[in-house]
C-alpha cells in the first residue's frame, strides 16, 4: 500500500506569493502515475497536473509540477485570490490501493 | 464539449442498496476508462472504483470491496455504482470522473480529466 503524505496541511499566503506543495510517497512512485487536484467547496476536482509535471487543459501556467520516486512537488508561483482551495496528490501506480494524499488547504489572506 | 451528469443519489438505509449512474457527452466513451470518487462530510476526498473502458478491468478501495460494483453500458454512454449493504460512513457526495487517458491500454486509470457536479448518498435510518 503506497501512501501519500502532503505537507504543510495548511498554507496562508499573501497573493502573488509562491506556494510550495509537498507530496511524498511511502515506496517509489512512477511519476507518469501521479496527479494533483485542486478541489473547492461545492464543486468537483479540477485536474492541475498529471504525469506529476504535465498540465492538464485550460491550467494556467503559474502553477507547475515536479518531482520523482517519493517525493513530489505543486508550485503556484504567483498565487491569485481564486486559488484558494484544497489541493491532492493522487497515484493510481500499479494495481495496489489508489489514494489521494490528505491534502493541502491554501488560504490566501 | 464533455458533461458528466450523476444520478441516484439519494437516502438509502443502513444495509440497503443504491445504483448510482452517471451519463457522459461530448466524448467517444467506450474509449475512456471511469472513475467514482466521494468526499464525506468534512473529510477530503477519497477514490472509490475504478473501471477500464472495456469493463475487462475493475478496481476497488479496500472500503467498499464486496460490497460496490462499477459496471458500463458502452452503447448508453453511461457508467454505474450498484451500492449495496450500505453503511453510515458511505454518506457522502459521489463524483464520477472520465479518464485523461485515451490510449490503447484497456486499464483502469483513476486519474480523470473531467467530472461530474456529485451526486449526494445519505446513510441513515
Amino acid at each position: 500500500e503506497i501512501v501519500l503524505t502532503q505537507s504543510p496541511a495548511t498554507l496562508c499566503l499573501s497573493p502573488g506569493e509562491r506556494a510550495t506543495l509537498s507530496c511524498r510517497a511511502s515506496e517509489t512512485v512512477n511519476s507518469m502515475y501521479l496527479s494533483w487536484y485542486q478541489h473547492k467547496p461545492g464543486q468537483p476536482p479540477r485536474l492541475l497536473m498529471y504525469r506529476a509535471s504535465t498540465r492538464a487543459a485550460g491550467v494556467p501556467a503559474r502553477f507547475s509540477g515536479g518531482g520523482s520516486g517519493t517525493d513530489f512537488t505543486l508550485t503556484i508561483s504567483s498565487l491569485q485570490p481564486e486559488d484558494s482551495a484544497v489541493y491532492y496528490c493522487q497515484q493510481d501506480y500499479k494495481l495496489t490501493l489508489w489514494r489521494f494524499g490528505q491534502g493541502t488547504r491554501v488560504d490566501i489572506k | 464539449e464533455v458533461h458528466l451528469l450523476e444520478s441516484g443519489g439519494g437516502l438509502g438505509q443502513p444495509g440497503g442498496s443504491l445504483r448510482l449512474s452517471c451519463v457522459v457527452s461530448g466524448v467517444t466513451f467506450s474509449t475512456y476508462a471511469m472513475t467514482w470518487v466521494r468526499q464525506a462530510p468534512g473529510q477530503g476526498l477519497e477514490w472509490v472504483s475504478s473501471i477500464s473502458r472495456s469493463g475487462a478491468c475493475t478496481y476497488y478501495a479496500d472500503s467498499v470491496k464486496g460490497r460496490f460494483t462499477i459496471s458500463r453500458d458502452n452503447s448508453k454512454n453511461t457508467v454505474y455504482l450498484q451500492m449495496n449493504s450500505l453503511r453510515a460512513e458511505d454518506t457522502a457526495i459521489y463524483y464520477c470522473g472520465k479518464a485523461w487517458y485515451n490510449g490503447s491500454r484497456d486499464e483502469c486509470f483513476a486519474t480523470s480529466d473531467y467530472w461530474g457536479q456529485g451526486t449526494v448518498v445519505t446513510v441513515s435510518s
